[in-house]
């Protein structure tokens, strides 16, 4: 139990794109999901907080019309990072907590590559 | 907020060998995780201890809250054992959101 995956786990996209990625708990009903952002060789490091059907709690220093996170159902969380640039480029790692239980689940990341 | 260190930072080790990995915290908490991020990135969750002692087959974890440190035990390493190691806390402001320690890089030499 307690699964959590992440779609897709790599992808390159050209300056200025869009990319979504999609963290979803398959066998649980997640009330909450956070974003990571893990640079190399680095810890990781929240984002944001994401609640089903209300706005997502940013983190000091994250731009939050830069990086656009939902949590439509309580199986699903989508970031979408905007115009993206090479300084954009990392691994992004999500993460979901069971209703009722503490522990968090970890989905196996994204690693984004901005040219 | 709360303050997550881990030591040491590198460890490497021959297979077989035992290890003890450290977390410190700030602050009393009222749980505390240890994941295991394996060579792809993919972060495994180990054990969550608020307080006392747990034991999964070669590894095991003590946490004394009142002495704010927990540590995490793995006996007899193998190769598949190596990769990071961090432990996370609650942080203040919201008691849903855990901080990360810097973590131990760990690689176990066949």
């Amino acid at each position: 139990g307690a699964v959590v995956s992440q779609h897709p786990s790599w992808v390159i996209c050209k300056s200025g794109t869009s990319v979504k990625i999609e963290c979803r708990s398959l066998d649980f009903q997640a009330t909450t999901m956070f974003w990571y952002r893990q640079f190399p060789k680095q810890s990781l490091m929240l984002m944001a907080t994401s609640n089903e059907g209300s706005k997502a709690t940013y983190e000091q220093g994250v731009e939050k019309d830069k990086f656009l996170i939902n949590h439509a159902s309580l199986t699903l969380s989508t970031l979408t990072v905007t115009s993206a640039h090479p300084e954009d480029s990392s691994f992004y790692i999500c993460s979901a907590r069971d209703r009722g239980r503490e522990e968090q689940f970890f989905g196996p990341g994204t690693r984004l590559t901005v040219l | 907020g709360i303050q997550v260190e881990q030591s040491p930072p590198d460890l490497i080790l021959q297979e077989g060998a035992n290890s003890t990995l450290r977390c410190n915290f700030s602050d009393s908490v009222n749980n505390l995780q240890w994941f295991h991020q394996n060579p792809w990135g993919q972060l495994i969750n180990l054990f969550y201890i608020p307080s006392g002692t747990k034991q999964n087959g070669r590894l095991s974890a003590t946490t004394v809250a009142t002495e704010r440190y927990s540590l995490l035990y793995i006996s007899s390493s193998q190769t598949t054992d190596s990769g990071v190691y961090f432990c996370a806390a609650p942080g203040y402001s919201s008691a849903s959101k855990i901080i990360f320690g810097s973590g131990t890089r760990l690689s176990i030499r066949p």
